[in-house]
């Protein structure tokens, strides 16, 4: 089965702060793709990363960074400078493979609520 | 390029009731996947199809169905709903399976 824990409910901060989300998985299967997902008040999930369980290099994309650490199963997220319209709920998320026994099924942590303060 | 379509976007309806819920994919997309989301349990996995077929199911019971038409897109009924199956309904695409996921803005079922 495959488990994904986001420890963290809620944070605020500060705009200009910058935010770690954290996030810890747990799968049986050797080959599997781990994402991020942003959910702002409007309810629509964004897609902001997808990344392959063989490919552990950090990404960063402006403002949004991730560390991937496939020896503490982790998967983290950074904002940096955060701003107010990075106020929402993000949601880390788990995937098998067409090799694995959870094939392409989705599986969600619980999400971090983030609140920006002006 | 459009994004993934909900329809109806709100709905109510009462117990005992059946529903369907329909998603249109991003065009050329051929993986639509639903979620189901709530405050308890959160964003949990439906199920998938690609080209027409199922591919993957959730933990859900056989009142919640779903299929995919030959344009890709896809429509989930649910029968008999029970007032737990109130809930946000998020339908997804993907270019490919494994590939990253496009979600449409949902569908709020409120049943009472």
């Amino acid at each position: 089965a495959q488990k994904v824990t986001q420890a963290q409910t809620e944070i605020s901060v500060v705009e200009k702060e910058d935010v770690t989300l954290d996030c810890v998985y747990e799968t049986r299967d050797t080959t599997y793709y781990l994402f991020w997902y942003k959910q702002p008040p409007s309810g629509e999930l964004v897609f902001l990363i997808r990344r392959n369980s063989f490919d552990e290099q950090n990404e960063i994309s402006g403002r949004y960074s991730w560390n991937f650490q496939k020896s503490t199963s982790s998967f983290n997220f950074t904002i940096t400078a955060s701003q107010v319209v990075d106020s929402a709920v993000y949601f880390c998320a788990l995937s098998g493979t067409v090799y694995s026994s959870n094939d392409y099924k989705l599986s969600f942590g619980a999400g971090t609520t983030v609140t920006v303060r002006a | 390029k459009a994004g993934v379509t909900q329809t109806p976007r709100y709905l109510i309806k009462t117990r005992g009731q059946q529903v369907t819920l329909s998603c249109s994919p991003i065009s050329g997309h051929r993986s639509v996947s639903w979620y189901q989301q709530t405050p308890g349990q959160g964003l949990q996995f439906l199920f998938e199809y690609f080209s027409e077929t199922q591919r993957n199911k959730g933990n859900f019971p056989g009142r919640f169905s779903g299929r995919q038409f030959s344009n890709s897109r896809s429509e989930m009924n649910v029968s008999t709903l029970e007032l737990g199956d109130s809930a946000l309904y998020l339908c997804a695409s993907s270019s490919r399976q494994g590939g990253e996921q496009y979600f449409g803005p949902g569908t709020r079922l409120t049943v009472t």
